[in-house]
């Protein structure tokens, strides 16, 4: 079966700091990657999509996130958080032919001024 | 309209209660996708609408979950003789199509108490 893991479940980082969350999934074959944000009191929000093409993909807001096939990998980085950045960040996988997005459990980000 | 809506925000009901939550999708937008949310969860899929069709309800509960969608727009999940575990937020999704991801609805805050 599908699944998706993200190893932080819970990040606390000062504004300014460096950000990388971690997603690695479980499907060999085509993947559609995506990151999607929460923030307090919101729906969630598409943050970036990888479809095919360069492998560094860049979203909104600074964020970019990298697929490396080999690793089964695709990490969401941003070079410097701010406070606004505080959310549940989400990153998902949609396989080839199933037609659903399969979500990882989530990061609670929380960024101190 | 401009975005997913879903009603009602928030629902309290009974254990053994029959509740309905609606999912009003973006117009044009032809697939549909309900998730639940728990706490300190991540999404978790229950069913996928193409048109009017359920191709994958693999992710529903049980058989007390039930879920339709008419004139390819507007779709109502049925819960039947509602239990405490069903407590979660009730997330809807629409899409045109798989390169565009989806747009998530704000939910529906189910308590059973």
């Amino acid at each position: 079966a599908q699944s998706v893991s993200q190893h932080n479940h819970h990040v606390i980082l000062s504004e300014a700091a460096s950000l990388e969350l971690g997603c690695n999934y479980s499907y060999g074959g085509t993947v559609n990657l995506f990151w999607y944000v929460q923030y307090p009191g919101q729906h969630l929000q598409l943050l970036l999509k990888y479809f095919s093409g360069d492998p560094l993909v860049k979203g909104i807001k600074g964020f970019e996130a990298e697929f490396i096939k080999s690793k089964f990998s695709f990490n969401l980085r941003k070079p410097s958080v701010q406070w606004s950045d505080t959310a549940e960040y989400f990153c998902a996988v949609e396989s080839g032919g199933y037609n659903k997005l399969i979500f990882g459990a989530g990061t609670r980000l929380a960024v101190h001024p | 309209g401009a975005g997913v809506s879903q009603s009602p925000s928030n629902k309290v009901t009974e254990k053994g209660k029959d509740v309905e939550l609606r999912c009003d999708p973006i117009s044009g937008h032809t697939a549909l996708y309900w998730y639940r949310q728990s706490l300190g969860q991540g999404l978790e899929f229950l069913i996928y609408f193409q048109g009017n069709s359920a191709p994958d309800k693999s992710g529903l509960p049980s058989d007390r979950f039930s879920a339709e969608r008419t004139g390819g727009s507007v779709s109502t999940l049925t819960i039947q003789r509602t239990q405490q575990e069903d407590s979660a937020v009730y997330l809807c999704a629409s899409s045109r199509g798989q390169v565009y991801g989806y747009t998530f609805g704000s939910g529906t805050r189910l308590t059973v108490v």
